[in-house]
């Protein structure tokens, strides 16, 4: 069985960039939840996917947005990025969105 | 949302020496896991613990729900069990809302 991967694992990118991060989930998982961990804090929940829909979103500007594939694969896409958009992006997939919820190693992004 | 509260916010200890961390929440919830967060950022799931008692070797949980309350021990510390442990927990709309965590150290 395989877990939930995430590419890339370091991104560094400039200020009005944007910027695409990528989620495999867990074999035979359908929800895929991405969360922001800025340094030093609990991780903030983004938004959810279940079955290709937007389940659920947080506090989050537009510009982060997202998608789900058939395979239940996920993409986390930013746009404009600021500077406090340097954070650690971690995905999250579960058999449903209410059981456990198994995380992604994540990928450290730094805007510049 | 739902705040999580978790204390103490950083924890020193002897290898060998047992603890126990506290997370408190502010409404009922029907999902609560325990994470620890190793030095390259995973979290590594411990605990689906929405209430009851849980034990897997040295760590164990307990959940009272209708306090609003989880408790982790850590029996018999060792270095490797050294990071940040998070609390999370979720309601019906299934997002995790995450405490800040506590900052353990076990020195050898």
């Amino acid at each position: 069985e395989t877990g939930v991967t995430q590419s890339p694992t370091h991104l560094i990118k400039t200020r009005g960039q944007q910027v695409t991060l990528r989620c495999s989930s867990q074999s035979g998982h359908n929800t895929v939840s991405w969360y922001q961990q800025a340094l030093g804090q609990g991780p903030q929940f983004i938004f959810q996917y279940y079955r290709e829909e937007e389940n659920g979103r947080g506090n989050f500007p537009p510009r982060f947005s997202g998608l789900q594939f058939p395979n239940y694969s996920s993409e986390l896409n930013v746009n404009a990025l600021e500077l406090d958009d340097s954070a650690l992006y971690l995905c999250a997939s579960s058999l449903t969105g209410g059981d456990t919820q198994y995380f992604g190693p994540g990928t450290r992004l730094t805007v510049l | 949302g739902i705040q999580v509260e978790q204390s103490p916010p950083d924890l020193i200890l002897q290898e060998g020496a047992n603890s126990t961390l506290r997370c408190n929440f502010s409404d009922s919830v029907n999902n609560l896991q325990w994470f620890h967060q190793n030095p390259w950022g995973q979290l590594i799931n411990l605990f689906y613990i929405p209430s009851g008692t849980k034990q897997n070797g040295r760590l164990s949980a307990t959940t009272v729900a209708t306090e609003r309350y989880s408790l982790l021990y850590i029996s018999s510390s060792q270095t490797t069990d050294s990071g940040v442990y998070f609390c999370a927990v979720g309601s019906n709309d299934y997002k995790l809302s995450f405490g800040a965590g506590t900052t353990v150290t076990v020195r050898a």
